[in-house]
Order: C-alpha cells, then sequence, then structure tokens
C-alpha cells in the first residue's frame, strides 16, 4: 500500500525558510523510475508544481521558484525533503507531496498517481 | 514554459448527463519517445488530488469507465459519459512532457 504524508510547521513569518518533509511507504526511491514531486495550491486556487527529485538524484525545479528552493532525498529513511527560502504570504499554500513514475522511454505514465493528504502552511507576521 | 488552458472554468451538469471538459497546451505534448504525457486529475472538496487518466486516455485503477479522455498533439479532453454525483469537484489536466510541468487552472464540474 502506497502511502505520502507532508509534515512541516503550520505558520512560518515572512522571510523565514520553510521546511518540509514528505515521509512515504509502499515504494523505494531507488527504484528504477520513481520519483517524488512537491505541489502546492493555495487557498481556492489552482495546483502549482514546485519540483522533483528522481531515483536517480535527478531535480527539477519550477521555473518561477527555482533561485528559492531545494529538493533532497534520504532513501534509507524514504522521505523527501523541500526548503523554500524567504517565505513570503503569497506563499501561503497547501503544500503536497506525490509519488510519480518519472522515467521517459521506458513505458512509464509520468502521471501523479499517489498523493499525501497535504500540510496547511501560512506565513504571516 | 507550456502553458495548460482548461475551458470552461465551471461547467453546471444535470445528474445522468455527459460533461466535457477541454485542455489546450501552448506546445505539443508529443514526446521524443512517441508517448503524450498528458493527464487529468479529480479533486473532489476538501481532499487532495486523484489521478484519472494518463498518456491521454488510459484509466488509472479503480476509476469508473464513465470517464475517458481523448486528444492529440495541442488538444485534449476528458469526458463524462454520465455524470453523477460524487463527480463534483474540480478537475485538472497537466503535463508531464516538459520540465517545467504545469497544471490546467482547473474546471469546476457542478451539478444544477
Amino acid at each position: 500500500q502506497v502511502t505520502l504524508r507532508e509534515s512541516g510547521p503550520a505558520l512560518v513569518k515572512p522571510t523565514q525558510t520553510l521546511t518540509l518533509t514528505c515521509t512515504f511507504s509502499g515504494f523505494s526511491l531507488s527504484s528504477s523510475g520513481m520519483c517524488v514531486s512537491w505541489i502546492r495550491q493555495p487557498p481556492g486556487k489552482a495546483l502549482e508544481w514546485l519540483a522533483r527529485i528522481d531515483w536517480d538524484d535527478d531535480k527539477f525545479y519550477s521555473t518561477s521558484l527555482k533561485t528559492r528552493l531545494t529538493i533532497s532525498k534520504d532513501t534509507s529513511k524514504n522521505q523527501v525533503v523541500l526548503t523554500m527560502t524567504n517565505m513570503d504570504p503569497v506563499d501561503t499554500a497547501t503544500y503536497y507531496c506525490a509519488r510519480i513514475w518519472g522515467a521517459y522511454n521506458s513505458g512509464n505514465h509520468l502521471a501523479f498517481d499517489y498523493w499525501g493528504q497535504g500540510t496547511l502552511v501560512t506565513v504571516s507576521s | 514554459d507550456i502553458v495548460m488552458t482548461q475551458t470552461p472554468l465551471s461547467s453546471p451538469v444535470t445528474l445522468g448527463q455527459p460533461a466535457s471538459i477541454s485542455c489546450r497546451s501552448s506546445q505539443s505534448l508529443l514526446h521524443g519517445d512517441g508517448n503524450t504525457y498528458l493527464s487529468w486529475l479529480q479533486q473532489r472538496p476538501g481532499q487532495p488530488p486523484r489521478l484519472l487518466i494518463y498518456k491521454i486516455s488510459n484509466r488509472f485503477s479503480g476509476v469508473p469507465d464513465r470517464f475517458s479522455g481523448t486528444g492529440a498533439g495541442t488538444d485534449f479532453t476528458l469526458k463524462i459519459s454520465r455524470v453523477e454525483a460524487e463527480d463534483v469537484g474540480i478537475y485538472y489536466c497537466m503535463q508531464a512532457t516538459q520540465f517545467p510541468h504545469t497544471f490546467g487552472q482547473g474546471t469546476k464540474l457542478e451539478i444544477k
């Protein structure tokens, strides 16, 4: 059974750095083709893709946010960590992690098949 | 970045009637490996998104067959053959052909 769970602070102050952890089970990030992404959703708004880390440690970022984001993994702990620097009230959102089979030329579906429940992060002084 | 544009943004539908949502990408989603990585997700109120369709037309495990996807290149459609009450929510298309992956702005399906 595949599960993902996001954890981190519910409230951060402007200019602070946010650190979120995705803890997963039911799959291994060392399996070829396996990837985990972070996606966020401001209240009442659309989904926004943030970052992805792959089984081979390749990393990809949102164009508009790449200077502020860092994604990393700890395969032994089944965790993926996202840090976002210089938080602003516009970053208030529910942050999701999701699994994706992400290898091209391999028959993978390249779609987010399992999601965590999300964690709401509010940025306010 | 590839821009994904959905229409309509809101779709009131009568129970038992069909519904259709369009998604257009600013560039072709055909990847060099011959696949088109366009997927559809459903987000029910208060829930995380749920995968419905991947690679244009493949239903994910457990998805009812009243959901279907079609399209090619830059134009894609999600169809619900007969809308049920549990289909209420927001539907998103998403492309993973290129980085960064991008989502459409969402289409709200509601019952008349």
